[in-house]
């Protein structure tokens, strides 16, 4: 199994302002995926994040709101840009260590984000 | 198009009995399927996954679930459950027609409710 550290943990943000969320994990994974959760909901794909090119956006989602890095292959960022409420959400990491067909994905404990 | 089902958005049951989140789904290939559970305020972990033999698997905490193809189905069992059982579950499909598309398509999850 992979572990994951996300960071940070949860934080309150003012309209307008971005915050970036970090995820690292502790061996090197093929492909990392960032999600979005309403609190009880189910979860929403925001993007893939690829290791040396751009990141692979969902329909809905795009760029210049949510710019993802993935400098390497343990690491990756995902910002939130000019918050509004509506991004009040918990934020999550996962990661796919690719190890064969049926590998299971892994999770990090979640940003949880509130946009006052 | 490949969906999953989980047709209770709440599951309420004493302690001690047993209990059964249900999850259907739909893909083109054969399916590999997953169970996560989230506690409150906490990431996904990882149940138990099907991928190919044995239809009952096995899993974490004492669950298990039974793969019935005819039916598509994947519930997920435990034959006594405990308060602390109590969380969201969530099931998943990946299609192995997807190639290297190693996107999860997730169920809106299930509240499991156990009562002591």
């Amino acid at each position: 199994s992979a572990v994951i550290s996300q960071k940070p943990s949860r934080d309150i943000c003012q309209r307008g302002t971005s915050l970036t969320i970090q995820c690292q994990v502790d061996s090197q994974v093929t492909m990392m995926f960032w999600y979005r959760q309403q609190p009880g909901q189910s979860l929403t794909l925001i993007a893939t994040a690829n290791q040396g090119s751009e990141a692979t956006y969902e329909s809905g989602f795009v760029i210049d709101k949510f710019p993802i890095s993935r400098p390497n292959l343990t690491f990756s960022t995902l910002t939130v840009s000019n918050m509004s409420p509506e991004d009040s959400s918990i934020y999550l990491c996962s990661v796919d260590p690719f190890m064969g067909a049926g590998t299971e994905a892994f999770f990090g404990q979640g940003t949880r984000l509130t946009v006052v | 198009a490949q969906s999953v089902a989980q047709p209770e958005d709440q599951v309420n049951v004493a302690e001690g009995n047993p209990l059964t989140v249900k999850c259907t789904y739909s893909v083109s290939g054969n399916p590999y399927l997953f169970w996560y559970v989230q506690y409150p305020n906490r990431g996904l972990q990882f149940l138990l996954k099907y991928i190919t033999g044995d239809n009952l698997v096995k899993g974490s905490y004492g669950f298990e679930a039974e793969f019935n193809k005819s039916q598509t189905s994947f519930h997920l069992k435990k034959p006594s459950a405990l308060v602390s059982d109590s969380a969201l579950y969530f099931c998943a499909v990946r299609d192995s027609n997807a190639g290297n598309n190693r996107k999860l398509i997730w169920g809106l999850g299930t509240s499991l409710a156990v009562n002591p």
